[in-house]
């Protein structure tokens, strides 16, 4: 199956600055999506891509789909403390009958 | 409105145990998925549902069966338990299998000696 790379794999930050992590594909995916996960829970969705070029905001987060289909990134503007956790990007290509391909995370970690 | 939940929330199995973890939904989703999570990889998936009464095997099937009890149950069965299924499972439900966005349960983690 498609694998996706994610980095940074970890990330430490003061409280305030600004974050950016992204995930790449060796092949075209049709759809991007970013979900974050808090300690002892599961995942849930930030945001959704679903057309090149696309770039989305909710809030403090923006997520881009990247033009060549291959790559999206997500960017955290002035962190707080509650934005710890782990970042996972997920994809479907074309012939994964819409499954989910997972990146292997990036953990956040903001000091106060 | 729950979204979807999960039991039990933790579980300690021997080797050779079984046992069936639960999980449902409320927002009347298609499609329902079962994953696996260990440390410092992504989620895997192990099996899914696209509509009710069908079920396909996802990246790591081996070890596990699923029933697809009704629209808004899925169940994940272990048959044999061993040490390497020691993992954190999320169940996930979608609005169809063309539909890319998953919502999540908060996870079982399992443990198995």
């Amino acid at each position: 199956g498609q694998q996706l790379n994610q980095s940074p794999q970890s990330m430490f930050i003061q409280e305030g600055e600004d974050v950016s992590m992204n995930c790449t594909s060796s092949s075209i995916f049709n759809t991007w999506l970013w979900y974050k996960q808090d300690p002892g829970e599961g995942p849930v969705l930030l945001i959704a891509l679903y057309k090149a070029g696309e770039l989305t905001s909710n809030g403090r987060l923006t997520a881009q789909f990247g033009i060549t289909r291959k790559d999206s990134f997500l960017n955290i503007s002035a962190s707080i403390p509650s934005d710890v956790g782990i970042y996972f990007c997920a994809g479907s290509y074309a012939g994964s009958n819409y499954k989910l391909t997972f990146g292997k995370g990036t953990l956040l970690t903001v000091n106060p | 409105n729950a979204g979807v939940t999960q039991t039990p929330k933790f579980q300690v199995l021997k080797t050779g145990q079984s046992m069936t973890l639960q999980c449902a939904q409320d927002m009347n989703h298609n499609s329902m998925y079962w994953y696996r999570q260990d440390p410092g990889m992504g989620l895997r998936l192990i099996y899914y549902s696209a509509s009710e009464g069908t079920t396909d095997k996802g990246e790591v099937p081996n070890g596990y069966n699923v029933s697809r009890l009704n629209k808004r149950e899925f169940s994940l069965r272990l048959e044999s338990a061993a040490p390497s299924q020691t993992s954190v499972y999320f169940c996930a439900s979608s609005d169809s299998p063309r539909s890319d966005t998953q919502y999540f349960g908060p996870g079982t983690r399992l443990t198995v000696l």
